[in-house]
């Protein structure tokens, strides 16, 4: 079955950038989505087809995907971006999910 | 606006079947364009995707619960349905549904979700 690998843990200082990476088997020729999760929270659609924003949210969330690696950029980071993130593909007629990372914003 | 709500029992017996309902509001469950979903997370766990279905009654299951999972649509109330058989401890999960958009048929990304409900087994 297909995996999406996550880094458990990212801290990031406030005002700085933020990488989160998702890897996967040839994941670039995928489409990438990731979501966050606040705690206590639903989780929210934040990037879809890799690099894309819902309206209203915003542009310092970033998204690439190549190789084998998506990355959720997040740019001066706030400490309201404190929280779980997920990524997401579908391989194989199954929706796949990463492990998520905690972001730590300290 | 689209909200989507789960309902069902909070507690379920072991071996039982654990039964839930999404009852969609604000937009029609009828639309070529989404799928609906169920994706659980147990607690202080990551997200499991448990199955989508289209408004036609077509199906996509996680092969890892396939088993044992029916997703089902009832366009006429606005609803889907999840039915989890034979539950152990480890079904015990906020259970969320939620709306996929499709991008290229069958794969799609969920961009409305409901508040989520917890259940709990109990033996």
């Amino acid at each position: 079955s297909y995996e999406l690998t996550q880094p458990p843990s990212v801290s990031v200082s406030p005002g700085q950038t933020a990488n989160i990476t998702c890897s996967g088997d040839k994941l670039g020729h995928k489409y990438a989505s990731w979501y966050q999760q606040r705690p206590g929270q639903s989780p929210i659609l934040v990037i879809y087809q890799d690099k894309k924003r819902p309206s209203g949210l915003p542009d310092r969330f970033s998204g690439s995907n190549s190789g084998n690696t998506a990355t959720l950029t997040i740019s001066g980071t706030q400490p309201t971006d404190e929280a779980d993130y997920y990524c997401q593909a579908w391989d194989s007629n199954t929706e796949v999910f990463g492990g998520g990372t905690k972001l730590t914003v300290l | 606006q689209l909200q989507l709500q789960e309902s069902g029992p909070g507690l379920v017996k072991s071996s039982e079947t654990l039964s839930l309902t999404c009852t969609v509001s604000g937009g029609s469950i009828i639309s070529s364009s989404y799928y609906w979903g169920w994706i659980r997370q147990p607690p202080g766990k990551g997200l499991e995707w448990i199955a989508n279905v289209y408004y036609s009654g077509n199906t996509y299951y996680n092969p890892s619960l396939k088993s044992r999972v029916t997703i089902s649509v009832a366009t006429s109330r606005n609803q889907f349905s999840l039915r989890v058989t034979s539950v152990t401890a480890a079904d015990s999960a906020v259970y969320y549904c939620a709306r996929c958009l499709i991008v290229e048929v069958p794969s799609c990304y969920f961009d409305n979700w409901g508040q989520g409900t917890l259940v709990t087994v109990s033996s």
